[in-house]
Formats: structure tokens, C-alpha cells, sequence
């Protein structure tokens, strides 16, 4: 168990509709990562934070996503007006100060009908 | 050219084999090098890390790097039915703070 839970594990929506997805890292892990991973594929980095700073947003990162890390523990990451093509497993990762090592969440898997 | 590639698989060995997966990378300057499994359906887990050229063991499994090679391996000794998963090699370029870069992963099958 890596601490590091996500919410909803499931999420099946319809085209058009807002997403909100939740991860919560310990609280040793000031670091916190989204990665989005599509069948047969490796996960593809989105953004990460530096407690609550976002340092680096990923191309993949359109307009329609955002991400927050308000205090600086948990994170939300909205899509909004889903397409089809963001149907994917949306992983999140901690990491501990002075450390390099991610360790995943349950990730949660979004299904765009 | 993919910033981290690896071996095409479907790999398939026998229980008790030693199974070999590979793993290049293309940005000479990468400093941090990772293997994560992935059952079906899961999340990665962390298997091993390495940063150093040269190997590394861990109980059945050993990380191989050679930077100049621009080349990482992970052996798993004594495969396990267990075993079974997708292994994922993922590299950190100069910044340690940083993402991963990963590759698309190689399946694994051991059979009994």
C-alpha cells in the first residue's frame, strides 16, 4: 500500500459533462504527479505540484483540463466537456521530500460514452 | 524516436526461467532509472530503481544499466506464475523533480 488514494475509482460519463477527479498523497509526499494512461500504452505525465506550487504542465494538458493542490495534500484534476478520447486510467503519484521515487494511487479509470 | 522503448513483447518463459526485459533510452543526460509492474486492470507498482551503471539485486530481480549503452534490463530469477504482469521502464531526464518518462511496457507470461 503506497498511501496514496483516488477517488472515484469509476467514473463512466457522457460526452460534454465535467469530470472532477480526487487524489489524496501522505503527508510526506510534497510532491504529487498525474499521469494519464490509454490502453497499451505507458502513462503519459500531465502536470505535478510542489505542495501546492504547479510546476509543470504536460502539451497533453489542454484547456479543457485543470488541476489544483489548494493546501498543498490533496488535488483535484477537472476535465471538462469530456470527449471520447479522454477515456483513460488517470493515475496520480507521490513523492517524498528529497526523494525520487513515485508511488502510485489506485488510479481512477474514466470511461467517456 | 520514443523517449524510452522497449522490447516487444508478448514475453513468455517457463515457471522457474529467468526472464529477461530491456529497455533503451534516448536522452544521454537521463540520471534516474525505474521498473514498475502492472497487473491488468492495476496501478504501477514499483519494482526496483537504479542509478548507478553496473547491477543491482533485490531478492529475484536484478537491475542492469549501462549508460553508455543508453540501456537498462531487469532480470526476474526463478519466474513466478506470479510474475505474470506488464513491466513498465520508466527514466527521469536531468531533474530529479521531475516526470517519468515511460515506455509502453512489455507483457510477461510465465507459465506453469
Amino acid at each position: 500500500d503506497t498511501g496514496v488514494s483516488q477517488d472515484p475509482r469509476h467514473k463512466i460519463t457522457k460526452r460534454g459533462q465535467n469530470v472532477t477527479f480526487r487524489c489524496d498523497p501522505i503527508s510526506e509526499h510534497n510532491r504529487l504527479y498525474w499521469y494519464r494512461q490509454t490502453l497499451g500504452q505507458g502513462p503519459e505525465f500531465l502536470t505535478y505540484f510542489q505542495n501546492e506550487a504547479q510546476l509543470e504542465k504536460s502539451r497533453l494538458l489542454s484547456d479543457r483540463f485543470s488541476a489544483e493542490r489548494p493546501k498543498g495534500s490533496f488535488s483535484t484534476l477537472e476535465i471538462q466537456r469530456t470527449e471520447q478520447g479522454d477515456s483513460a486510467m488517470y493515475l496520480c503519484a507521490g513523492v517524498k521530500t528529497a526523494q525520487e521515487t513515485q508511488y502510485f494511487g489506485p488510479g481512477t479509470r474514466l470511461l467517456v460514452l | 524516436q520514443k523517449e524510452v522503448e522497449q522490447n516487444s513483447g508478448p514475453l513468455s518463459v517457463p515457471e522457474g526461467a529467468i526472464a529477461s526485459l530491456n529497455c533503451t533510452y534516448s536522452d544521454r543526460g537521463s540520471q534516474s532509472f525505474f521498473w514498475y509492474r502492472q497487473y491488468s486492470g492495476k496501478s504501477p507498482e514499483l519494482i526496483m530503481f537504479i542509478y548507478s551503471n553496473g547491477d543491482k539485486e533485490d531478492g529475484r530481480f536484478t537491475a542492469q544499466l549501462n549508460k553508455a549503452s543508453q540501456y537498462v534490463s531487469l532480470l526476474i530469477r526463478d519466474s513466478q506464475p506470479s510474475d505474470s504482469a506488464t513491466y513498465l521502464c520508466a527514466v527521469h531526464r536531468g531533474s530529479t523533480l521531475g516526470r517519468l518518462y515511460f515506455g509502453r511496457g512489455t507483457q510477461l507470461t510465465v507459465w506453469p
